[in-house]
């Protein structure tokens, strides 16, 4: 069973410190990686995606993969209240002959303190 | 405006109604999706269609029914055969070439009481 597992919070952190989100996963073959923001009550907005071991920075965000690892994670600098949301890592899977699948973790909930 | 449409955005049934949701995007993606979200879960996979006339089954496919007649729709029949139904319904797209990278429409809460 391929999985994703990411710390489920609450984490708490004061407006403009830097957050850390973090995600493992099973399936040493996935090659795709993605973090998605969803605010209560809507629905998952990709905002970061990485492909290749190392970081990809993206404004206040930033991506860190490493393979051997199994691991992922997201930083959030000068994080502002309204970072606070629950994030989702989502891994690709080969599922039915396609890459295309993804398999999502459960979240983590964030809250930026003011 | 290109994007991903659901509707309705809330929805009540009654026990033993069958009911369909509605996915539409005019973003020209191939790939397209459904989820379901229950409190405290992950996102998991119903069904998926990369291509018109094509759809593959997902985890839990029991109790749900596809069509892809067209390349723009890809609707959801709920069955009165899915025993737990109320939950958070999520359609994606992806781009042509970028398969995995899913968009998603705003979603469709549905009650069953």
């Amino acid at each position: 069973q391929k999985e994703v597992e990411q710390n489920s919070g609450p984490l708490s952190v004061p407006e403009g410190a830097i957050a850390s989100l973090n995600c493992t996963y099973s399936d040493r073959v996935s090659q795709s990686f993605f973090w998605y923001r969803q605010y209560s009550g809507k629905s998952p907005e990709l905002i970061m995606s990485i492909y290749s071991n190392g970081d990809k920075e993206d404004g206040r965000f930033t991506a860190q993969l490493n393979k051997a690892s199994q691991y992922v994670s997201l930083l959030i600098r000068d994080s502002q209240p309204s970072d606070s949301a629950t994030y989702l890592c989502a891994v690709n899977a080969w599922y039915g002959g396609s890459q295309g699948n993804l398999i999502f973790g459960k979240g983590t909930k964030l809250s930026v303190k003011p | 405006d290109g994007g991903i449409t659901q509707s309705p955005k809330y929805l009540f049934r009654k026990e033993g109604q069958n009911v369909t949701l509605s996915c539409e995007q005019n973003l020209n993606h191939d790939a397209m999706y459904w989820y379901r979200q229950d409190p405290g879960q992950g996102l998991r996979l119903i069904y998926y269609s990369q291509i018109v006339n094509d759809f593959q089954k997902g985890d839990i496919a029991e109790g749900y029914s596809v069509s892809r007649e067209k390349k723009e729709s890809f609707p959801l029949t709920v069955t009165s055969a899915q025993k737990n139904p109320t939950a958070f319904y999520l359609c994606a797209s992806s781009p042509p070439g970028r398969a995995v990278e899913q968009y998603f429409g705003p979603g469709t809460r549905l009650t069953v009481t």
